[in-house]
């Protein structure tokens, strides 16, 4: 079957680096995808990975490591709107993406 | 950036009757869109997958008569709850791509329509 696990919650201080991870298996893949979500709003793209490796785009990151069906993305320089839920995405071999529930990120000042 | 457009952002309606939600791709075009629904708390589920000029697919468990979905241009699909019921009041958001991108670009959410039915 195809799964994702991620920490369900996870609580940060305001400044800090926070590191969310996920394991996936899936059908075939074609690459995975970061999105956040704020409480009652519907998620926004943050990042793309499909080969080895990290990603860096500002203050946020997302590494890959297909052979260990594993990611993460990493938050630096923690600010208090990063406060939201992360989604992990992989995408099968029918280009569907798979979701989880997410990481609860708390940011506390 | 590719930006998605959903309306209305928020319904409430008396159960029974029935609710249309648009989603519109403003600056790309989307011979598919995705329409997802979340329960509090719980992941993104699809319900079904809109493709333009032809019937959607559904996901199983969904049934096709009471989620009515129209995808009848490159920028525009629609999906009605039909004799909606209080257990159908959700999270109802609609996703696109850029087709220009390619299957594996990135999905594209609209705002999405908080369904509350009475």
């Amino acid at each position: 079957g195809q799964n994702i696990d991620q920490p369900t919650e996870m609580t940060a201080t305001e400044g800090a680096i926070v590191q969310i991870n996920c394991t996936y298996q899936t059908s075939g893949f074609n690459g995975l995808f970061w999105y956040q979500q704020h409480a009652g709003e519907a998620p926004t793209f943050l990042s793309y990975n499909v080969l080895d490796g990290l990603e860096e785009k500002g203050r946020f990151s997302s590494f890959l490591s297909r052979s260990k069906g594993y990611s993460y993305l990493l938050l630096k320089e923690l600010q208090m709107k990063d406060s939201a839920s992360y989604l992990c995405a992989p995408m099968d071999s029918n280009y569907q993406l798979i979701w989880g529930a997410g990481t609860k990120l708390i940011i506390k000042p | 950036g590719a930006v998605v457009s959903q309306h209305p952002s928020w319904v409430i309606c008396k159960s029974g009757t029935s609710v249309k939600i648009e989603c519109r791709s403003l600056d790309f075009q989307a011979t598919t869109m995705f329409w997802y629904r979340q329960f509090p708390k719980q992941s993104l589920m699809l319900m079904a997958t809109s493709n333009e000029g032809s019937k959607a697919t559904y996901e199983q468990g969904v049934e096709k008569d009471k989620f009515l979905i129209n995808h009848a241009s490159l920028t525009l699909s629609t999906l009605t709850v039909t004799s909606a019921h209080p257990e159908d009041s959700s999270f109802y958001i609609c996703s696109a791509r850029d087709w220009e991108g390619g299957d594996n670009s990135p999905l594209h959410f609209g705002n999405g329509t908080r369904l509350t039915v009475t």
